[in-house]
């Protein structure tokens, strides 16, 4: 059962640019939703989350656009950097406060 | 920083055997979590626990079992590896309370032979 599509699958952006993904849910039940970045060999690790009550959080080069009537949310790397180069994926935390997974996006930031 | 162990971290192993992956975490967190992933693609909970001798199935239907005897402590079994169980385990734990990050260990990248 796919409740959460991501996209692009991969992304390949040069250093200085704006990296963007984006994520769709189906769930209305989701209220909480986190972005974690995983490097090759590593687990993953938190790297913004926000809550739907709010339409924008930043944090640094990292910004969360949430549009609740769509549901669907991004993250923007602004002036992305070859040390940004991971896997990012989105995520939903359900009722249970577990967390459902997209599938990830594999980005490559060339110098 | 967060404090979650795993071990060990590659495994590569023959069908049939019977494989405990461990998971340690220093930070006290009362739940704890087992995902896995094949490379490259998405994570799916396995397993999960609420705190000392609970434990729960996650999303994805698996053939491991886990226990918690202790709150630091969430090992992962497998009493009869076959191929169909090559893929990577990852770990994590929380604390208790709505919006609380996961922190994850590292994984153990398991290969059946």
């Amino acid at each position: 059962q796919q409740q959460v599509k991501q996209s692009p699958q991969s992304l390949i952006v040069q250093k200085g640019g704006i990296s963007i993904i984006n994520c769709a849910y189906e769930n209305t039940a989701f209220d909480y939703f986190p972005w974690y970045q995983q490097f090759p060999g590593k687990g993953p690790a938190l790297l913004i989350a926000i809550r739907p009550d709010v339409s924008e959080k930043k944090e640094g080069r990292f910004t969360i656009s949430f549009n609740k009537s769509a549901k669907q949310f991004s993250l923007h790397i602004m002036d992305s950097q070859p040390g940004d180069s991971a896997t990012y994926f989105c995520a939903f935390r359900t009722g249970a406060n577990n967390l459902f997974f997209g599938t990830g996006t594999r980005l490559t930031v060339i110098p | 920083e967060a404090d979650i162990y795993q071990t060990p971290r590659y495994l590569v192993i023959g069908t049939g055997k019977k494989i405990t992956l461990e998971c340690s975490q220093t930070m006290g967190h009362d739940k704890m979590y087992w995902y896995q992933q094949d490379p490259g693609m998405e994570l799916h909970l396995i397993h999960y626990s609420y705190g000392v001798n609970s434990t729960e199935k996650g999303d994805l239907s698996s053939e491991s079992t886990v226990s918690r005897i202790r709150t630091e402590h969430f090992p992962l079994t497998l009493e009869s590896a076959r191929p169909s169980h090559t893929s990577q385990y990852l770990c994590a734990s929380s604390s208790p309370g709505a919006n609380q990050p996961q922190h994850f260990g590292d994984g153990t990248r398991l290969s059946i032979l």
